[in-house]
Protein backbone atom coordinates (compact mmCIF):
# COMPACT_ATOMS: atom_id res chain seq x y z
CA UNK A 1 0.00 0.00 0.00
CA UNK A 2 1.37 3.17 -1.31
CA UNK A 3 1.64 5.39 1.88
CA UNK A 4 1.24 9.89 1.59
CA UNK A 5 3.07 11.21 -0.95
CA UNK A 6 3.97 14.72 -0.64
CA UNK A 7 5.80 16.76 -2.90
CA UNK A 8 8.26 18.48 -3.31
CA UNK A 9 10.38 17.63 -0.38
CA UNK A 10 12.54 20.84 -0.04
CA UNK A 11 11.46 24.04 -1.26
CA UNK A 12 13.13 27.59 -0.73
CA UNK A 13 12.19 30.93 -1.70
CA UNK A 14 12.80 34.10 -1.19
CA UNK A 15 10.87 36.32 1.18
CA UNK A 16 7.12 37.27 -0.20
CA UNK A 17 7.19 34.68 -3.32
CA UNK A 18 4.64 32.39 -3.40
CA UNK A 19 4.88 28.98 -2.67
CA UNK A 20 2.28 25.12 -2.77
CA UNK A 21 2.50 22.09 -1.29
CA UNK A 22 0.58 19.07 -2.75
CA UNK A 23 -0.14 15.99 -1.20
CA UNK A 24 -1.82 12.70 -1.85
CA UNK A 25 -3.11 10.76 0.91
CA UNK A 26 -3.78 6.92 1.23
CA UNK A 27 -6.06 5.57 -0.97
CA UNK A 28 -9.65 5.37 0.62
CA UNK A 29 -8.79 8.05 3.63
CA UNK A 30 -11.37 10.12 3.83
CA UNK A 31 -9.86 12.53 6.25
CA UNK A 32 -6.64 14.69 5.22
CA UNK A 33 -4.86 17.03 7.56
CA UNK A 34 -1.75 19.32 7.38
CA UNK A 35 0.68 20.11 9.94
CA UNK A 36 3.14 22.68 10.79
CA UNK A 37 6.34 20.85 12.28
CA UNK A 38 8.96 23.78 14.00
CA UNK A 39 12.11 22.77 14.15
CA UNK A 40 12.46 20.96 18.18
CA UNK A 41 8.66 21.03 18.35
CA UNK A 42 5.60 18.99 17.42
CA UNK A 43 3.42 19.14 15.05
CA UNK A 44 0.12 21.41 15.05
CA UNK A 45 -2.62 21.48 13.07
CA UNK A 46 -3.60 23.76 10.15
CA UNK A 47 -6.81 22.56 8.58
CA UNK A 48 -8.55 18.98 8.56
CA UNK A 49 -10.54 17.94 5.66
CA UNK A 50 -13.42 15.55 5.72
CA UNK A 51 -13.87 14.68 1.93
CA UNK A 52 -14.12 18.20 0.01
CA UNK A 53 -14.53 20.10 3.29
CA UNK A 54 -12.69 22.15 5.50
CA UNK A 55 -13.77 21.33 9.02
CA UNK A 56 -11.26 23.12 10.82
CA UNK A 57 -9.57 25.71 9.69
CA UNK A 58 -9.22 27.31 12.95
CA UNK A 59 -5.15 27.79 13.13
CA UNK A 60 -4.77 28.67 9.43
CA UNK A 61 -3.65 32.03 9.09
CA UNK A 62 -6.00 32.90 6.14
CA UNK A 63 -4.68 36.27 5.34
CA UNK A 64 -1.68 34.22 3.15
CA UNK A 65 -2.34 30.58 3.93
CA UNK A 66 -4.78 28.85 2.03
CA UNK A 67 -5.91 25.76 1.10
CA UNK A 68 -7.84 23.28 -1.21
CA UNK A 69 -8.75 19.29 -1.74
CA UNK A 70 -10.66 19.31 -4.63
CA UNK A 71 -12.49 15.78 -5.43
CA UNK A 72 -11.79 14.94 -2.21
CA UNK A 73 -8.84 13.38 -2.71
CA UNK A 74 -5.13 15.37 -3.29
CA UNK A 75 -4.64 18.57 -1.38
CA UNK A 76 -2.82 21.91 -1.93
CA UNK A 77 -1.31 24.31 0.35
CA UNK A 78 -0.19 27.48 -0.39
CA UNK A 79 1.47 30.27 0.78
CA UNK A 80 1.29 33.72 -0.85
CA UNK A 81 3.73 35.65 0.31
CA UNK A 82 5.73 33.74 2.18
CA UNK A 83 7.30 35.39 5.47
CA UNK A 84 10.72 34.28 7.05
CA UNK A 85 8.59 32.83 10.05
CA UNK A 86 7.25 30.50 7.45
CA UNK A 87 10.63 28.38 7.16
CA UNK A 88 9.39 25.36 8.82
CA UNK A 89 8.23 21.57 7.82
CA UNK A 90 4.84 20.99 6.41
CA UNK A 91 3.40 17.82 7.19
CA UNK A 92 0.12 16.22 5.45
CA UNK A 93 -1.49 13.43 7.05
CA UNK A 94 -4.53 11.09 6.20
CA UNK A 95 -7.07 8.77 8.33
CA UNK A 96 -9.22 6.28 7.32
CA UNK A 97 -12.85 6.99 8.95
CA UNK A 98 -14.28 10.81 8.82
CA UNK A 99 -12.24 12.10 11.27
CA UNK A 100 -13.00 9.86 14.41
CA UNK A 101 -11.26 10.80 17.61
CA UNK A 102 -9.57 7.35 17.25
CA UNK A 103 -8.13 7.61 13.95
CA UNK A 104 -4.97 6.48 13.24
CA UNK A 105 -2.52 9.56 11.24
CA UNK A 106 -0.65 8.19 8.61
CA UNK A 107 2.29 11.07 7.73
CA UNK A 108 3.69 11.96 4.29
CA UNK A 109 7.80 12.98 4.43
CA UNK A 110 6.74 16.82 4.66
CA UNK A 111 7.93 19.35 2.58
CA UNK A 112 10.94 21.26 4.57
CA UNK A 113 10.69 24.85 3.30
CA UNK A 114 13.28 27.80 3.66
CA UNK A 115 12.14 31.34 3.20
CA UNK A 116 15.09 33.70 2.77
CA UNK B 1 -7.26 23.87 27.67
CA UNK B 2 -5.83 20.28 25.87
CA UNK B 3 -2.10 20.35 26.09
CA UNK B 4 0.76 17.39 26.14
CA UNK B 5 3.65 17.32 28.13
CA UNK B 6 6.87 15.51 27.74
CA UNK B 7 9.22 16.52 30.35
CA UNK B 8 12.90 15.26 28.88
CA UNK B 9 13.78 16.68 25.36
CA UNK B 10 16.54 14.01 25.38
CA UNK B 11 16.75 10.12 26.89
CA UNK B 12 19.93 8.42 26.69
CA UNK B 13 20.26 4.68 27.27
CA UNK B 14 22.55 1.91 26.68
CA UNK B 15 21.69 -0.56 24.14
CA UNK B 16 19.72 -4.08 25.60
CA UNK B 17 18.22 -2.01 28.90
CA UNK B 18 14.85 -1.20 29.61
CA UNK B 19 13.58 2.73 28.26
CA UNK B 20 10.83 4.98 29.04
CA UNK B 21 9.67 8.12 27.39
CA UNK B 22 7.56 10.25 29.56
CA UNK B 23 3.93 11.77 28.74
CA UNK B 24 1.55 13.34 30.52
CA UNK B 25 -1.31 14.73 29.20
CA UNK B 26 -4.48 17.59 30.31
CA UNK B 27 -7.56 17.26 28.23
CA UNK B 28 -11.14 17.17 28.92
CA UNK B 29 -13.30 14.34 28.94
CA UNK B 30 -11.74 10.90 28.52
CA UNK B 31 -8.73 11.14 26.56
CA UNK B 32 -7.66 9.01 23.45
CA UNK B 33 -3.84 9.11 23.14
CA UNK B 34 -1.00 8.18 20.58
CA UNK B 35 2.57 7.70 20.59
CA UNK B 36 4.00 8.30 17.08
CA UNK B 37 8.15 8.17 15.82
CA UNK B 38 10.13 10.26 13.32
CA UNK B 39 12.93 8.78 11.69
CA UNK B 40 15.53 11.73 10.38
CA UNK B 41 13.78 13.28 6.97
CA UNK B 42 10.83 11.23 7.51
CA UNK B 43 7.37 11.54 8.11
CA UNK B 44 5.42 10.09 11.61
CA UNK B 45 5.07 6.48 12.26
CA UNK B 46 2.55 5.33 14.64
CA UNK B 47 3.17 2.86 16.91
CA UNK B 48 0.45 2.53 19.56
CA UNK B 49 -2.74 3.99 20.64
CA UNK B 50 -4.93 4.08 24.15
CA UNK B 51 -8.68 4.43 23.41
CA UNK B 52 -10.07 2.45 25.87
CA UNK B 53 -9.80 -0.84 27.87
CA UNK B 54 -6.50 -2.45 29.28
CA UNK B 55 -4.46 0.22 30.55
CA UNK B 56 -1.28 -1.85 29.09
CA UNK B 57 -1.49 -0.98 25.24
CA UNK B 58 1.18 -2.43 23.01
CA UNK B 59 2.32 -1.69 19.71
CA UNK B 60 4.95 -1.79 16.93
CA UNK B 61 8.42 -2.63 17.34
CA UNK B 62 8.43 -4.43 21.04
CA UNK B 63 6.88 -1.13 22.42
CA UNK B 64 4.30 -0.72 24.91
CA UNK B 65 2.75 2.21 26.98
CA UNK B 66 0.87 2.16 30.00
CA UNK B 67 -2.15 4.54 30.71
CA UNK B 68 -2.33 6.14 34.21
CA UNK B 69 -5.58 7.94 34.95
CA UNK B 70 -4.23 9.20 38.26
CA UNK B 71 -1.20 10.72 36.74
CA UNK B 72 -2.66 11.84 33.33
CA UNK B 73 0.16 9.72 32.27
CA UNK B 74 0.93 7.52 29.25
CA UNK B 75 4.89 6.69 29.21
CA UNK B 76 6.18 4.99 26.58
CA UNK B 77 8.50 1.57 27.49
CA UNK B 78 10.40 -1.28 25.91
CA UNK B 79 12.00 -3.82 27.87
CA UNK B 80 15.38 -3.95 25.72
CA UNK B 81 16.53 -1.00 23.71
CA UNK B 82 17.78 -1.01 20.25
CA UNK B 83 20.28 1.17 18.77
CA UNK B 84 18.10 1.02 15.66
CA UNK B 85 15.36 2.45 18.09
CA UNK B 86 17.37 6.02 18.41
CA UNK B 87 14.54 8.74 17.00
CA UNK B 88 12.43 11.42 17.96
CA UNK B 89 9.33 10.16 19.69
CA UNK B 90 5.90 12.06 20.03
CA UNK B 91 3.04 12.10 22.44
CA UNK B 92 -0.59 12.79 21.18
CA UNK B 93 -4.33 13.62 22.39
CA UNK B 94 -7.37 13.88 21.10
CA UNK B 95 -10.18 15.01 23.86
CA UNK B 96 -13.35 13.50 23.73
CA UNK B 97 -15.93 15.93 21.71
CA UNK B 98 -13.17 17.36 19.27
CA UNK B 99 -11.02 15.95 16.89
CA UNK B 100 -7.95 18.20 17.10
CA UNK B 101 -5.01 15.72 18.15
CA UNK B 102 -2.34 17.96 20.10
CA UNK B 103 1.45 16.74 19.91
CA UNK B 104 3.75 17.22 22.63
CA UNK B 105 7.74 18.41 21.81
CA UNK B 106 9.05 15.66 21.26
CA UNK B 107 11.89 13.34 23.16
CA UNK B 108 14.90 12.70 21.29
CA UNK B 109 16.14 8.82 22.22
CA UNK B 110 19.69 8.12 22.10
CA UNK B 111 20.64 4.56 22.21
CA UNK B 112 24.31 3.93 22.73
CA UNK B 113 25.43 0.59 21.25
Amino acid sequence: EAGVVQSPRYKIIEKKQPVAFWCNPISGHNTLYWYLQNLGQGPELLIRYENEEAVDDSQLPKDRFSAERLKGVDSTLKIQPAELGDSAVYLCASSLDGGGNTDTQYFGPGTRLTVL
Amino acid sequence: AQSVAQPEDQVNVAEGNPLTVKCTYSVSGNPYLFWYVQYPNRGLQFLLKYITGDNLVKGSYGFEAEFNKSQTSFHLKKPSALVSDSALYFCASVGTGGFKTIFGAGTRLFVKA
